[in-house]
């Protein structure tokens, strides 16, 4: 079985410009998670599909940020316009079914790097 | 809200030694406890959970954790470590009634095992 796969695996830009990002869940998981850590600090919560639907955006920085998952599969992150702050590792995650204790499986991360 | 506080930033042992990681949370409500680990080069993998039951519950690797409720707390424990140990550690909760999974993390413990 395939994992959650990411990409880009790194990103440079430079501020200003815009960069999206994708994740590929696990196949049949109807759940997927954003999540991003900055240098130093812990890993934070950005938002939560359940198929195509935001299921909840409360961790979502400012309106640079849209996330998308049309057809309820792959999801994207798109940062418009990026900031030196944006800056971090992108994690997204997959779990299949509604229990909060299933087991999220995450992808390798998508490093960004604003400069 | 809730947060999870991890006691040890940096944790550096030899081999053999036992090692214990502090991990605590503020929630009041019932909560679904995590360890992921993230080894050199890898992404995020659970090394153990608890949501229910037995408040000792053992993971992969001869990893186990033990959930106090009184003390809000959920400690990683291991007899004796392994060099191959050597990763960040991150303990995470999700809220118990909540079906959302979204995880709240600490800000990791890296520990460095030395042969």
């Amino acid at each position: 079985e395939a994992g959650v796969t990411q990409f880009p695996s790194h990103s440079v830009i430079e501020k200003g410009q815009t960069v999206t990002l994708r994740c590929d869940p696990i196949s049949g998981h109807d759940n997927l998670y954003w999540y991003r850590r900055v240098m130093g600090k812990e890993i934070k919560f950005l938002l939560h599909f359940v198929k195509e639907s935001k299921q909840d955006e409360s961790g979502m920085p400012n309106n640079r940020f849209l996330a998308e998952r049309t057809g309820g599969t792959y999801s994207t992150l798109k940062v418009q316009p990026a900031e030196l702050e944006d800056s971090g590792v992108y994690f997204c995650a997959s779990r299949p079914g509604l229990a909060g204790s299933d087991t999220q499986y995450f992808g390798p991360g998508t490093r960004l790097t604003v400069l | 809200a809730q947060s999870v506080s991890q006691h040890n930033h940096h944790v550096i042992l030899s081999e053999a030694a036992s090692l214990e990681l502090g991990c605590n949370y503020s929630y009041g409500g019932t909560v679904n406890l995590f360890w992921y680990v993230q080894y050199p080069g890898q992404h995020l993998q659970l090394l153990l959970k608890y949501f229910s039951g037995d408040p000792l519950v053992k993971g992969i690797k001869g990893f186990e954790a033990e959930f106090i409720k009184s003390k809000f707390s959920f400690n990683l424990r291991k007899p004796s470590v392994q060099w191959s140990d050597t990763a960040e550690y991150f303990c995470a909760v999700n809220a118990g009634s909540s079906n959302t999974g979204k995880l709240i993390f600490g800000q990791g413990t890296t520990l460095q095992v030395k042969p």
